[in-house]
């Protein structure tokens, strides 16, 4: 059984710019979610998918993106890069969104 | 929103020694899970815990969720167990994992 494996593993990107992170879910999870963690605090929720429809979000604004796959891999997307998405950035499944959740990981995300 | 609590922010121990870690909740939860951070960032699941107690290895974990904290517990530490160790419960209509803050856990040889 494959875990949760998370494409790059770091990442240096210019202010401005856009960039795509990528996660395959653990074999059998259709609930892939997707958290920021800035560095010295907890993770922050940024959204959920639950069969290629996003079922959550958090408090990120619309320049955060994402995608679900039939396959029930997940993209993130950040538009307008800005300082302050410097960041580790994990991805998580869970078999329907309502027991434990296994995390990847991560991209490590600089912003220069 | 549900806020999570965990303390002590910081713990050092000499190896062999036993801690013990807490995080707090305001609200009822579905699900509480105890993760371990190790220092290329992934996050370890430790236990599934939304009630009751668990045991793995030297690690357990007791929820009390009727009084709404958590308890994990670290036995004959190893400096393999230094990291963030960080409590995350899953409530309300979202389903998303809220974090506490963490505990950074240091074990000296």
């Amino acid at each position: 059984e494959t875990g949760v494996t998370q494409s790059p593993t770091h990442l240096i990107k210019t202010r401005g710019q856009q960039v795509t992170l990528r996660c395959s879910s653990q074999s059998g999870h259709n609930t892939v979610s997707w958290y920021q963690q800035a560095l010295g605090q907890g993770p922050q929720f940024i959204f959920q998918y639950y069969r290629e429809e996003e079922n959550g979000r958090g408090n990120f604004p619309p320049r955060f993106s994402g995608l679900q796959f039939p396959n029930y891999s997940s993209e993130l997307n950040v538009n307008a890069l800005e300082l302050d998405d410097s960041a580790l950035y994990l991805c998580a499944s869970s078999l329907t969104g309502r027991e434990g959740y296994t995390f990847g990981s991560g991209t490590r995300l600089t912003v220069v | 929103g549900i806020q999570v609590e965990q303390s002590p922010p910081d713990l050092i121990l000499q190896e062999g020694a036993n801690s013990t870690l807490r995080c707090n909740f305001s609200d009822s939860v579905n699900n509480l899970q105890w993760f371990h951070q190790n220092p290329w960032g992934q996050l370890i699941n430790l236990f599934y815990i939304p009630s009751g107690t668990k045991q793995n290895g030297r690690l357990s974990a007791t929820t009390v969720a009727t009084e709404r904290y958590s308890l994990l517990y670290i036995s004959s530490s190893q400096t393999t167990d230094s990291g963030v160790y960080f409590c995350a419960v899953q409530g309300g209509s979202q389903g998303n994992l809220i974090f506490g803050k963490g505990t950074k856990l240091s074990v000296k040889p």
